[in-house]
């Protein structure tokens, strides 16, 4: 059982519609993390979230944590070819000493 | 920039085989990782080091092992490979063990 839920698990639309990918959990987390990754690299860190309702945005990416911290959600507005790739949220589990992430969303965004 | 570096991005190698993969961060971080990805599994993490000469296992140790001997290199050690280590392998390091993670940009391994 993954301790951090990813869905969908595959997204497929048209450049310039809006997306959401969503990250939950039944513990508490401090505080999560989101990642993407691009074909045949490493995930890049794109977020941090620690405040429970905490609202962050990165260009056209909106993140939400949830008001409990059990949950986050990544919002694309007008989606871009340039944002397809794998996202990843991930968090440190109450008192582990390490990550752990989801499954992963795959988005492609067609041209 | 902070720069982790594997120094395999592809091999192959046959069943049997003593495998190593190496890693080495230039951002002085305690603590190092190695994962891997498999579609469908996301990330595994297989084993941790939070210091030179400590490791801790991760979800999914078995057949594998590894070693820090320097605070900037871990490596990660197949004894005997096998068909079902073919993977994508990641290494990462991060000042904190629950802060962000900086990867580096994966080994495919494939055996045969």
């Amino acid at each position: 059982t993954q301790l951090l839920e990813q869905s969908p698990q595959f997204l497929s639309i048209q450049e310039g519609e809006n997306l959401t990918v969503y990250c939950n959990s039944s513990s508490v987390f401090s505080s999560l993390q989101w990642y993407r990754q691009e074909p045949g690299e490493g995930p890049v860190l794109l977020v941090t979230v620690v405040t429970g309702g905490e609202v962050k945005k990165l260009k056209r990416l909106t993140f939400q944590f949830g008001d409990a911290r059990k949950d986050s959600s990544l919002h694309i507005t007008a989606a871009q070819p340039g944002d397809t790739g794998l996202y990843l949220c991930a968090g440190p589990p109450p008192g582990a000493q390490k990550l752990v992430f989801g499954q992963g969303t795959r988005l492609t965004i067609n041209p | 920039d902070v720069k982790v570096t594997q120094s395999s991005r592809y091999l192959v190698k046959r069943t049997g085989e003593k495998v190593f993969l190496e890693c080495v961060q230039d951002m002085d971080h305690e603590n190092m990782f190695w994962y891997r990805q498999d579609p469908g599994l996301g990330l595994r993490l297989i084993y941790f080091s939070y210091d030179v000469k400590m490791k801790e296992k991760g979800d999914i140790p078995e057949g594998y092992s590894v070693s820090r001997e320097k605070k900037e290199r871990f490596s990660l050690i197949l004894e005997s490979a096998s068909t079902n280590q073919t993977s994508m392998y990641l290494c990462a390091s991060s000042s904190n063990p629950g802060n962000t993670i900086y990867f580096g940009e994966g080994s495919w391994l494939t055996v045969v």
